[in-house]
């Protein structure tokens, strides 16, 4: 089946820092892969998104890329702030079934 | 135009007893997913419906069940509640199988 594996948190930073949180998963077919993000007290939402091998999806300064031939999908951004501590979600979207897999998810908490 | 909308947004039961908890997806949207959250756990996929039927189920017991209806909205049922069963319960909707997630802010259940 269908699995996502994300670096083990929690992770924190201080403000300005770079950050990355590793993804990788193992999938049949060729999968979309999402990046999900959930604050305090919230639902999640979605962050980014890239749905073929070599893409990009970037949103308020994250960037993550789609490599096939690594299976992976890391998150990252350049200068974290405060307002990004939350708990990111790494995702897979089974383009046949439509079934979606999720990480255990990575605590970020960034410092002032 | 409205999210995800969960209702309750809190509940709390008893041991043994039965539960049903309500989402309204976003308006067009045909496809609904259920998710249990844990901290322990993370994020389980519980099941997935479209268009009232269900698509794809996780590995939970058989006191997990759902139902959606003619206007997509979903209702998920568990039965003979147990301790375990404590969670934050996660609702996604999307315009079709493969489209993004949108997820609603959760109910949280706690079994005395």
């Amino acid at each position: 089946g269908n699995s996502v594996t994300q670096m083990e948190g929690p992770v924190t930073l201080s403000e300005e820092a770079f950050l990355t949180i590793n993804c990788t998963y193992t999938a049949t077919g060729y999968p979309s892969l999402f990046w999900y993000v959930q604050y305090p007290g919230e639902g999640l939402q979605l962050l980014l998104k890239a749905t073929k091998a070599d893409d990009k999806g970037s949103n308020k300064g994250f960037e993550a890329t789609y490599r096939k031939e690594t299976t992976s999908f890391h998150l990252e951004k350049g200068s974290v702030q405060v307002s990004d501590s939350a708990v990111y979600f790494c995702a897979l979207r089974d383009t046949n079934a439509g079934k979606s897999t999720f990480g255990d998810g990575t605590t970020l908490t960034v410092k002032p | 135009k409205a999210g995800v909308t969960q209702t309750p947004r809190y509940l709390i039961k008893t041991r043994g007893q039965q539960v049903t908890l309500s989402c309204s997806p976003i308006s067009g949207h045909r496809s609904v997913s259920w998710y249990q959250q844990t901290p322990g756990q993370g994020l389980q996929f519980l099941f997935e419906y479209f268009s009232e039927t269900q698509r794809n189920k996780g590995n939970f017991p058989g006191r997990f069940s759902g139902r959606q209806f003619s206007n997509s909205r979903s209702e998920m049922n568990v039965s003979t509640l147990e301790l375990g069963d404590s969670a934050l319960y996660l609702c996604a909707s999307s315009r079709d199988i493969n489209e993004k997630l949108f997820f609603g802010s959760g109910t949280q259940l706690s079994v005395l």
